[in-house]
C-alpha cells in the first residue's frame, strides 16, 4: 500500500511555480522521498529523491519538513510539456517502488 | 531516453495465448522490476530481480512468471492470457545500491488480448 497521500489534481499557469504536496506521516528513518511522473502513457520519469535536506537539480526543488511527515515538489517555472500525474513515494533506497494515485497536474496557457 | 529498452512496443494476441516481453537494463544497473498498468489499476508493481535472482515479488499471477538472464537482461511471460490482462507492462533498472536507489522505465509494451 502506497504510504503517501496527494491532492488527486491542481492546476498551475504555464510560467508559474507548481507547488505539490505529499503529506508521509508515517515514514521510516530509512526511507527517502521520491518523486516520479507520468506524462499520458509513457514510462514514469524519476524527478528528485531526499532523505531530509531539501534538493534541487535541473527539473526540480524537493522541500523536506523538518519532522520529515510531509514533502513538497516545486517546478520553478511550469511549462506545458509539465501537465502530467505526479507521484510521491516513500521507499528504503534499494526496494521496489509502489505507486499511488498521485496528483494529475495540469499546466494551462 | 531512460535507456532501458523494452520490445515488442505493441502487441495483439487472442485469449489462452502466451507471450514474452523483453527489456534491457541500462549499462551497469543490475536490478530489473516489472510493473503492470491497465486503465482501473493504476501502476502496479509485479517483481524485481537483482543480479538474476528473485528479490522482490508483488501482485504477479501464477500465469505470469519472469526471468533474468546473465548478460542481466529480462523476460516477463504471460500465459493463459485473459481480456483483463490488456495493459502496459512497463520495465525499470537500477543499480541498487545505496545512494543511487533511483529507478530508469522504459517506454512499456503495450499488451492489447483479444
Amino acid at each position: 500500500d502506497a504510504k503517501t497521500t496527494q491532492p488527486p489534481s491542481m492546476d498551475c499557469a504555464e510560467g508559474r511555480a507548481a507547488n505539490l504536496p505529499c503529506n508521509h506521516s508515517t515514514i521510516s528513518g530509512n526511507e527517502y522521498v521520491y518523486w516520479y511522473r507520468q506524462i499520458h502513457s509513457q514510462g514514469p520519469q524519476y524527478i528528485i529523491h531526499g532523505l531530509k535536506n531539501n534538493e534541487t537539480n535541473e527539473m526540480a526543488s524537493l522541500i523536506i519538513t523538518e519532522d520529515r511527515k510531509s514533502s513538497t515538489l516545486i517546478l520553478p517555472h511550469a511549462t506545458l510539456r509539465d501537465t502530467a500525474v505526479y507521484y510521491c513515494i516513500v521507499r528504503v533506497n534499494t526496494d521496489k517502488l509502489i505507486f499511488g494515485t498521485g496528483t494529475r497536474l495540469q499546466v494551462f496557457p | 531516453d531512460s535507456g532501458v529498452t523494452q520490445t515488442p512496443k505493441h502487441l495483439i494476441t487472442a485469449t489462452g495465448q502466451r507471450v514474452t516481453l523483453r527489456c534491457s537494463p541500462r549499462s551497469g544497473d543490475l536490478s530489473v522490476y516489472w510493473y503492470q498498468q491497465s486503465l482501473d489499476q493504476g501502476l502496479q508493481f509485479l517483481i524485481q530481480y537483482y543480479n538474476g535472482e528473485e528479490r522482490a515479488k508483488g501482485n504477479i499471477l501464477e500465469r505470469f512468471s519472469a526471468q533474468q538472464f546473465p548478460d542481466l537482461h529480462s523476460e516477463l511471460n504471460l500465459s493463459s492470457l485473459e481480456l483483463g490482462d490488456s495493459a502496459l507492462y512497463f520495465c525499470a533498472s537500477s543499480k541498487n545500491r545505496v545512494g543511487a536507489g533511483e529507478l530508469f522505465f522504459g517506454e512499456g509494451s503495450r499488451l492489447t488480448v483479444l
